[in-house]
């Protein structure tokens, strides 16, 4: 089974701050990870993946992940934050091997709030 | 932005009425998925398809069905529709292959059913 975490609902962060957005996954074999963004009315938009080779991946609008096997993680960094960031953020893992379909598994989300 | 549309965006609806929610893509991908979300955020997968005349029941038990008579278009519809079925309904797709594996998800469907 896959397995993914938010652990924090909501991170608040002034802007121009650094903005950390955590996730921890479990999976059976090896993981793909996504990072999405949802805007409020709004689907969900990719972000930025990780599949295989460098554990640090730069996706879009100035956003970064670094995953760590070791820790099972894949916490999303933006170096400055800005109030147009202010988002709901979603984490999603499958497993490359045993999971049928391409089925991603979605973690609760993380509310940012970034305050000018 | 993906290519991936859903109608109608907005919807209220009274109990028992039968209700489609459409969704296309133009991109050819072969995988098409319907995720409901709750109020409080959380995203749960209730059917996918593989391809045409492929359908799957997701994650999360679900009274609505879908069908897959066209690539491009994956309709999910209730048959009578009830309170407990207010949601937002998230469409998405993906082509198979490891580089083109990302799920892309079409603007939302959001649906009050009184």
């Amino acid at each position: 089974a896959q397995s993914v975490a938010q652990p924090e609902d909501q991170v608040n962060v002034a802007e121009g701050n650094p903005l950390t957005v955590k996730c921890t996954y479990s999976v059976s074999g090896n993981p793909y990870l996504f990072w999405y963004v949802q805007y409020p009315n709004r689907g969900l938009q990719f972000l930025l993946k990780y599949i295989t080779g460098d554990n640090l991946v730069k996706g879009s609008y100035g956003f970064e992940a670094e995953f760590n096997k070791s820790q099972t993680s894949f916490h999303l960094k933006k170096p400055s934050a800005l109030v147009s960031d202010s988002a709901l953020y979603f984490c999603a893992v499958r497993d490359l091997i045993k999971a049928a379909g391409n089925k991603l598994t979605f973690g609760g989300g993380t509310r940012v709030l970034v305050k000018p | 932005e993906a290519d991936i549309y859903q109608t109608p965006r907005y919807l209220v609806i009274g109990t028992g009425k039968k209700i489609t929610l459409e969704c296309s893509q133009t991109m050819g991908h072969d995988k098409m998925y319907w995720y409901q979300q709750d109020p409080g955020m959380e995203l749960h997968l209730i059917h996918y398809s593989y391809g045409v005349n492929s359908t799957e029941k997701g994650d999360l038990s679900s009274e609505s069905t879908v069908s897959r008579i066209r690539t491009e278009h994956f309709p999910l519809t209730l048959e009578s529709a009830r309170p407990s079925h207010t949601s937002q309904y998230l469409c998405a797709s993906s082509a198979t292959g490891r580089s083109t594996d990302t799920q892309y998800f079409g603007p939302g469907t959001r649906l009050t059913v009184l």
